[in-house]
C-alpha cells in the first residue's frame, strides 16, 4: 500500500541552525501539507501546497519557514534559524484530488532544538 | 474562532463498547475526520462524515450532527491494540486544512 515517507526520523540541531525536513508524498497525490505536534499538544496546521505554490499558511509559518517541491517527488520544509520552541514532531501529509479525500500522514520527523 | 473539544482521557475494558464525543465551533465546516494516533506515531485515518448521520466501518462507527456541532466515534469489541489517542478534526470550509482537537487518550484494560 502506498505511503508517505519522511526523513530523517529524528533530527537534533543547535538553536540558530537551519534544518530541512524531507517528505515523499504518495505518488499520484496533488495536495501536500505540513503539520506539527509539540509534545503533549494537539496537531497544528502549518502550510498547504498545491500546483507548486502555497495555498494557505498558518500564523506559525512565519518568515523562518519555507516549503519547496524541488522535483516530482520530494516536498521539503526548511526552518532557516531554529528556535527552542520549534522542537516538535513534524508531519507531512498528502491527498489526491477530489473534494473529500482524506489526508494521509507520514511517520513524522522528531525535531529537537538545543 | 475555532474550537474543538474532546475528553482528555477515557478508559474501557477489552470487549466493551466506548463512545468518544467531539463538539466543534468553527467558522466554516467541510467535513469531520477521526484519526487514530498511537504514541510517537503518525495519525491514521479512521472515518469521515460530511452529512448528518452514522457511517459504519467494521468495529468503528462515526456519527455527525451538523446542527449541534457534534460528532462521536463508537468503537465496538474493544481490543488492547485500540489503546491510542483518537483525534477529531474539522476541515475548513474555504481551504482544506484540518483543525484538530487535542485528542482523547483511550486506555483499554484486560
Amino acid at each position: 500500500e502506498p505511503e508517505v515517507t519522511q526523513t530523517p526520523s529524528h533530527q537534533v540541531t543547535q538553536m540558530g541552525q537551519e534544518v530541512i525536513l524531507r517528505c515523499v508524498p504518495i505518488s499520484n497525490h496533488l495536495y501536500f501539507y505540513w503539520y506539527r505536534q509539540i509534545l503533549g499538544q494537539k496537531v497544528e496546521f502549518l502550510v498547504s501546497f498545491y500546483n507548486n505554490e502555497i495555498s494557505e499558511k498558518s500564523e506559525i509559518f512565519d518568515d523562518q519557514f519555507s516549503v519547496e517541491r524541488p522535483d516530482g517527488s520530494n516536498f521539503t520544509l526548511k526552518i532557516r534559524s531554529t528556535k527552542l520552541e520549534d522542537s516538535a514532531m513534524y508531519f507531512c501529509a498528502s491527498r489526491s484530488g477530489g473534494a473529500f479525500n482524506e489526508q494521509f500522514f507520514g511517520p513524522g520527523t522528531r525535531l529537537t532544538v538545543l | 474562532g475555532q474550537n474543538i473539544d474532546q475528553p482528555t482521557e477515557m478508559t474501557a475494558t477489552e470487549g466493551a463498547i466506548v463512545q468518544i464525543n467531539c463538539t466543534y465551533q468553527t467558522s466554516g465546516f467541510n467535513g469531520l475526520f477521526w484519526y487514530q494516533q498511537h504514541a510517537g506515531e503518525a495519525p491514521t485515518f479512521l472515518s469521515y462524515n460530511v452529512l448528518d448521520g452514522l457511517e459504519e466501518k467494521g468495529r468503528f462507527s462515526s456519527f455527525l450532527s451538523r446542527s449541534k456541532g457534534y460528532s462521536y466515534l463508537l468503537l465496538k469489541e474493544l481490543q488492547m491494540k485500540d489503546s491510542a489517542s483518537y483525534l477529531c478534526a474539522v476541515r475548513d470550509m474555504d481551504t482544506d486544512k484540518l483543525i484538530f482537537g487535542t485528542g482523547t487518550r483511550l486506555q483499554v484494560f484486560p
